[in-house]
């Protein structure tokens, strides 16, 4: 199970850090993902973590924008920016992946960025 | 590098079949067999109906059955019904070692 924390509203240039709280597999083992999805759009996937050695992969429209980290010892995922755009407003998914694919799916959190 | 290439929208009767494609390249669907399927109503998080490019988890309906020919995946889905207007998105591994989404494609139950 994936739980992610409450809706946010922010302004731009504003720091922002989400998370993902898993339970009920081993965290270490499993990668997670974030994906964003822009109002109306599809989903794309901003980047990947493998909590067991921290190895991080970025999506190439999100390097340098944001950091995905993940706390082995709270079995909790975060995704942060240090400075928000108006653009980053979206709901944000974190999703793990077991031996059946990208199974297990967060709630998701809407993100509002005003200018 | 762009999303896959999805159809807009596909749209069927009740009780029909449809089929939704999913067009990559040789950087990403085509060497890998780690192709997924997403089904999304609106206002809810994604579901997974298709790992592994045949594979579906426990509970999902035989209803739905996907298949991958070169850099094409599709997905099928038979005896439509209602329930099944929604949005669904493939997925695969990608040489970047990331993944990547198609653009999504609308059913429509008409």
């Amino acid at each position: 199970q994936l739980v992610q924390s409450g809706a946010e509203v922010k302004k731009a240039g504003d720091s922002l850090r989400i998370s993902c709280k898993a339970s009920g597999y081993p965290f270490d083992t499993y990668w997670i993902g974030w994906v964003r999805q822009m109002p109306g759009e599809g989903l794309e996937w901003m980047g990947i973590i493998y909590p067991g050695d921290s190895e991080t992969r970025y999506g190439p429209s999100f390097e340098g924008h944001v950091t995905i980290s993940a706390d082995k010892s709270d079995t909790t995922a975060y995704l942060q920016w240090s400075s928000l755009r108006s653009s980053d407003t979206a709901m944000y998914y974190c999703v793990s992946k077991g031996s059946a694919g990208w199974d297990y799916w967060g709630q998701g959190i809407l993100v509002t960025v005003s200018s | 590098q762009s999303a896959l290439t999805q159809p807009a929208s596909v749209s069927g009767s009740p009780g029909q079949s449809i089929t939704i494609s999913c067009s990559g390249s040789s950087s990403d669907i085509g060497p890998y067999d780690d192709v997924s399927w997403y089904q999304q109503h609106p206002d809810k998080a994604p579901q997974l109906l298709i790992y592994d490019v045949t594979h579906r988890p426990a509970g999902i309906s035989g209803r739905f059955s996907a298949s991958k020919s070169g850099s094409t995946a599709s997905l099928t889905i038979s005896g439509l019904r209602a329930e099944d207007e929604a949005r669904y998105y493939c997925n695969s591994y990608t040489t970047r070692a990331i993944w990547m989404f198609g653009g999504g494609t609308e059913v429509t139950v008409l």
